[in-house]
């Protein structure tokens, strides 16, 4: 059963505009969301992260979201640049079960039309 | 350095080879992992390391073998594969602090094909 659900497979925005990424989460005990990047063979770059004490974490042209009641968080990137084109992956964490990971969504490939 | 180091990048084997897969961390980060991602799908945790010792194993087939020597270096060691095991395989650290939070960052990834 997947816990970290990102249900765009892939989104499509023009270059300037805003783009916005979606996850949701099923486990009650995450309380740390990270946002990752990422290019064909290549690692995941982290992005920016949140704790569950806050809705809102902003760094630059990302801003994350959080909704705890909905168990929904997402990703907006304003402006929207060339660059940004690759796959985002929503993570989870629950800092209370010890070194145990992150459990990743499928990721959205997101595509900067010119 | 705040970067995690992985060798090699690329890796073809046989099914009857031994090799190994190295990564490297200055960072002082007390956690490290392997994961392992086919393509257009997400990470997949295979065994996390937390101060030099082993606290997970996800039910990987033996023919993976992990190491961690000390502090710095994470080790894959790998026998006998089978070529569906043809994978990214990806390192990352985190800090591991007080309060459990586990920000990961990776490596660029060893791209394995077993032929």
């Amino acid at each position: 059963d997947q816990q970290v659900k990102q249900n765009s497979p892939s989104l499509s925005v023009q270059e300037g505009r805003i783009s916005i990424l979606n996850c949701d989460y099923t486990n009650s005990m995450f309380d740390y969301f990270l946002w990752y990047k990422k290019y064909p063979a290549e690692g995941p770059t982290f992005l920016i992260s949140i704790s569950s004490i806050k809705d809102k974490n902003e760094d630059g042209r990302f801003t994350v979201f959080l909704n705890k009641s909905a168990k929904h968080l997402s990703l907006h990137i304003v402006p929207s640049q060339p660059g940004d084109s690759a796959v985002y992956f929503c993570a989870a964490n629950d800092s209370g079960g010890g070194a145990d990971g992150l459990t990743f969504g499928k990721g959205t490939h997101l595509i900067i039309q010119p | 350095d705040t970067e995690v180091t992985q060798t090699p990048k690329h890796l073809v084997m046989g099914m009857t080879n031994k090799k190994s897969l190295k990564c490297e961390q200055h960072m002082g980060h007390r956690a490290m992992y392997w994961y392992k991602q086919k393509a257009k799908k997400p990470p997949e945790l295979m065994f996390v390391y937390s101060y030099e010792k082993l606290s997970i194993n996800e039910s990987v087939p033996s023919r993976f073998s992990p190491e961690c020597p000390n502090s710095s270096l994470l080790n894959l060691h790998l026998h006998a594969l089978q070529p569906e095991d043809s994978a990214l395989y990806l390192c990352a650290s985190s800090p591991f602090e007080g309060g459990g939070i586990e920000k990961l960052f990776f490596g660029s990834g060893t791209q394995l094909s077993v032929l």
